[in-house]
């Protein structure tokens, strides 16, 4: 599977847009990208995945580049429960999700 | 309906025992993943079980083993604890595709189990 590179922190005001970003430059044509998060002492939680094309779902939205090399997370209206680690996992179909170091979202009142 | 459940959720084990940790996917998940968190290393894929038979394996050594039983419930046991198998093991249960196990990578974890190894 294709290595992800994530910011290793990012800070947000609450009301605002959190756009967290990831790069992926050597995603395969089958490869999905994966968005997860975990709130401390919890374990992660799904938040929405894609292919190519925009996706968007109650929580948040999956912005990926035409070219596939990137993509960004959306989190239109982060709230103080959205502090947490963002992770970006590109997956092959049946393949495990290999985590890593992910983002850690702060979101300061 | 209910999530992952992860049982127990603390426990204290001294070096050279052995632990056994239970998970109850979600009614109707047939695959269920075990991992391995602790700070140094972050989340590390232990395995991944289907119809009682294990799919995949992480780089973990063979004091670590696993098994699924008919009703999709999991365990696995470490054992001979060292003090670095203190973490939190988590489990995760996903639908499968088919009979053919292609999880959707959509994910629902538990809780964990915290185990310190003293």
């Amino acid at each position: 599977d294709a290595k992800t590179t994530q910011p290793t922190s990012m800070d947000c005001a609450e009301g605002r847009a959190a756009n967290l970003p990831c790069n992926h430059s050597t995603i395969s044509g089958n490869e999905y990208v994966y968005w997860y998060r975990q709130i401390h002492s919890q374990g992660p939680q799904y938040i929405i995945h894609g292919l190519k094309n925009n996706e968007t779902n109650e929580m948040a939205s999956l912005i990926i580049t035409e070219d596939r090399k990137s993509s960004t997370l959306i989190l239109p209206h982060a709230t103080l429960r959205d502090t947490a680690v963002y992770y970006c996992i590109v997956r092959n179909e049946g393949s495990r999700l290999t985590f890593g170091e992910g983002t850690q979202l702060t979101v300061n009142p | 309906k209910a999530g992952v459940t992860q049982t127990p959720r603390y426990l204290i084990k001294t070096r050279g025992q052995q632990v056994t940790l239970s998970c109850s996917p979600i009614s109707g998940h047939r695959s269920v993943s075990w991992y391995q968190q602790t700070p140094g290393q972050g989340l590390q894929f232990l395995f991944e079980y289907f119809s009682e038979t294990q799919r995949n394996k992480g780089n973990f050594p063979g004091r670590f083993s696993g098994r699924q039983f008919s009703n999709s419930r999991s365990e696995m046991n470490v054992s001979t604890l060292e003090l670095g198998d203190s973490a939190l093991y988590l489990c995760a249960s996903s639908l499968a595709h088919d009979s053919g196990s292609q999880n959707t990578g959509e994910l629902f974890f538990g809780e964990g189990s915290r185990l310190t190894v003293l």
